[in-house]
C-alpha cells in the first residue's frame, strides 16, 4: 500500500467550476501535510499547508481529518491556469525531514 | 526568496557513461539535500538524503554505488549516475532544506534534470 494515495484523475472541468481532490495517508505518525502543484516537466511548488482547522488561500481550501487520515483540496472558480498536477504530501515531522509524495491528481480546466 | 539552481536541465548520454547533476543553494545554506527521481506519470520518489559533511542515507532499493551523492559544502550537492543505462532515464530533482531552523515549509526545489540514456 502506498503511503500517500490519490486519485490520478484526470479531472476535466470547465472554467469557473469547483473541484475537490482527496488524499489518504497510511502512516498515522505523519505530522505535517501539504499540497504541491506540479506543471508538466517542472519541479513541484508548494501550494499550501494543510491543518486540521482548515486552511484557505484565496480560491483554495485545504482540510485535514486526522481521524480518517484524509486530506482534501478544494478549488473554487477554476481558472485555465489551474491546470496542473496536484501532489498530496506528508511528512513524519521527525529528524529525517522527509517528504512523502502522492502520485498526484491531474486537473484540466477547459475554456 | 530561496533559490536552488540545478544543472544541467537536460542531458543525453550514452549507455555506460556517467552523468553528474549539481544542485546549488544560491542564497541560503542547505544542511540537508534530498534527491528525487520521477518517472512519467508517477510521483517523486525519494532516492537519498544527503547531509553536509556526512554520508548520504539511501532509500531502500536505491543502489548507493550507482547513485553517488556528495554534499561537501552547505551550498552544493551533487548526484552522479554511474554507468548509466536506459532504465535510468528519468527526471531527477533535488530539494534543499534550509538550515535556519524554519519549519517544514523551508524546502526549495531545483528545476530538475531530465536524463535520457541512449
Amino acid at each position: 500500500r502506498k503511503e500517500v494515495e490519490q486519485d490520478p484523475g484526470p479531472f476535466n472541468v470547465p472554467e469557473g467550476a469547483t473541484v475537490a481532490f482527496n488524499c489518504t495517508y497510511s502512516n498515522s505518525a505523519s505530522q505535517s501535510f501539504f499540497w504541491y502543484r506540479q506543471d508538466c516537466r517542472k519541479e513541484p511548488k508548494l501550494l499550501m499547508s494543510v491543518y486540521s482547522s482548515g486552511n484557505e488561500d484565496g480560491r483554495f481550501t485545504a482540510q485535514l481529518n486526522r481521524a480518517s487520515q484524509y486530506i482534501s483540496l478544494l478549488i473554487r472558480d477554476s481558472k485555465l491556469s489551474d491546470s496542473a498536477t496536484y501532489l498530496c504530501v506528508a511528512s513524519l515531522g521527525d529528524s529525517s525531514y522527509k517528504l512523502i509524495f502522492g502520485s498526484g491528481t491531474r486537473l484540466l480546466v477547459r475554456p | 526568496g530561496a533559490v536552488v539552481s540545478q544543472h544541467p536541465s537536460w542531458v543525453i548520454c550514452k549507455s555506460g557513461t556517467s552523468v553528474k547533476i549539481e544542485c546549488r543553494s544560491l542564497d541560503f545554506q542547505a544542511t540537508t539535500m534530498f534527491w528525487y527521481r520521477q518517472f512519467p506519470k508517477q510521483s517523486l520518489m525519494l532516492m537519498a538524503t544527503s547531509n553536509e559533511g556526512s554520508k548520504a542515507t539511501y532509500e531502500q532499493g536505491v543502489e548507493k554505488d550507482k547513485f553517488l551523492i556528495n554534499h561537501a559544502s552547505l551550498t552544493l550537492s551533487t548526484l552522479t549516475v554511474t554507468s548509466a543505462h536506459p532504465e535510468d532515464s528519468s527526471f531527477y530533482i533535488c530539494s534543499a532544506r534550509r538550515s535556519d531552523g524554519q519549519g517544514l515549509r523551508g524546502y526549495t526545489f531545483g528545476s530538475g534534470t531530465r536524463l535520457t540514456v541512449v
